[in-house]
């Protein structure tokens, strides 16, 4: 079985801290794509890492893909209430063909004013 | 701006009902899904499509059919509801990009079967 195992299941942080979370796998990915998705709503597309190694910038996140294509990693600088939500890693084991995007469970994401 | 709308935000269904969920996406994609979403389960692909009148079984299919008669529509149905089906459920599309292209999200669908 294939998962994406993100930690931690729930974060709740006072505004102005920085945070990181985790998504991890034993599987090899092309790519990993990072989403939020705030209560009621489908998830929006945040940033898709494609290259071992690569560091993209988002305003205050900061995402990483793990060298060995396995994990990746998002960091929130000085978190604002507006950050609150779900964040979901998602990708395409590169053995699947493409089409068999899986989802992590999500970590969810509390900024206290 | 591109746009998946779903037909239904909040649904309530009896145990044994037939139930229609529809997906509408205005991007001209050639591929669509529907997942459903369970607090620590994640995502779960149900059923995609690649083009018109053509599906695959997703990982968790059973139960469930999906019918793609036009490019724009994808419909997920329930041929018999049952009270394990009670879930959000999320449609997707995306363009022939392979890996990397960008799956868009409708709204969802929070379906409760009694």
């Amino acid at each position: 079985t294939q998962l994406l195992e993100q930690s931690p299941q729930f974060l709740s942080i006072q505004e102005g801290e920085n945070l990181t979370v985790y998504c991890n796998s034993s599987s090899v990915f092309s790519s990993l794509q990072w989403y939020r998705q705030e209560p009621g709503e489908g998830p929006v597309l945040l940033v898709t890492v494609v290259t071992g190694g690569e560091v993209k910038k988002l305003k205050r996140l900061t995402f990483q893909f793990g060298d060995a294509r396995k994990d990746s990693s998002l960091h929130i600088t000085a978190a604002q209430p507006g950050d609150t939500g779900l964040y979901l890693c998602a990708g395409a084991p590169f053995n699947t063909g493409g089409f068999k995007t899986i989802f992590g469970a999500g970590t969810r994401l509390f900024v206290k004013a | 701006d591109v746009k998946v709308t779903q037909s239904s935000r909040y649904l309530v269904k009896r145990t044994g009902e037939k139930v229609f969920l529809e997906c509408v996406q205005d991007m001209d994609h050639e591929n669509m899904f529907w997942y459903r979403q369970d607090p620590g389960l994640g995502l779960r692909l149900i059923y995609f499509s690649y083009d018109v009148k053509m599906k695959e079984k997703g990982d968790i299919p059973e139960g469930y059919s999906v019918s793609r008669e036009k490019k724009e529509r994808f419909s997920l149905i329930l041929e018999s509801a049952s009270t394990n089906q009670t879930s959000m459920y999320l449609c997707a599309s995306s363009g022939r990009g392979g890996y990397t292209d960008t799956q868009y999200f409708g709204p969802g669908t929070r379906l409760t079967v009694l």
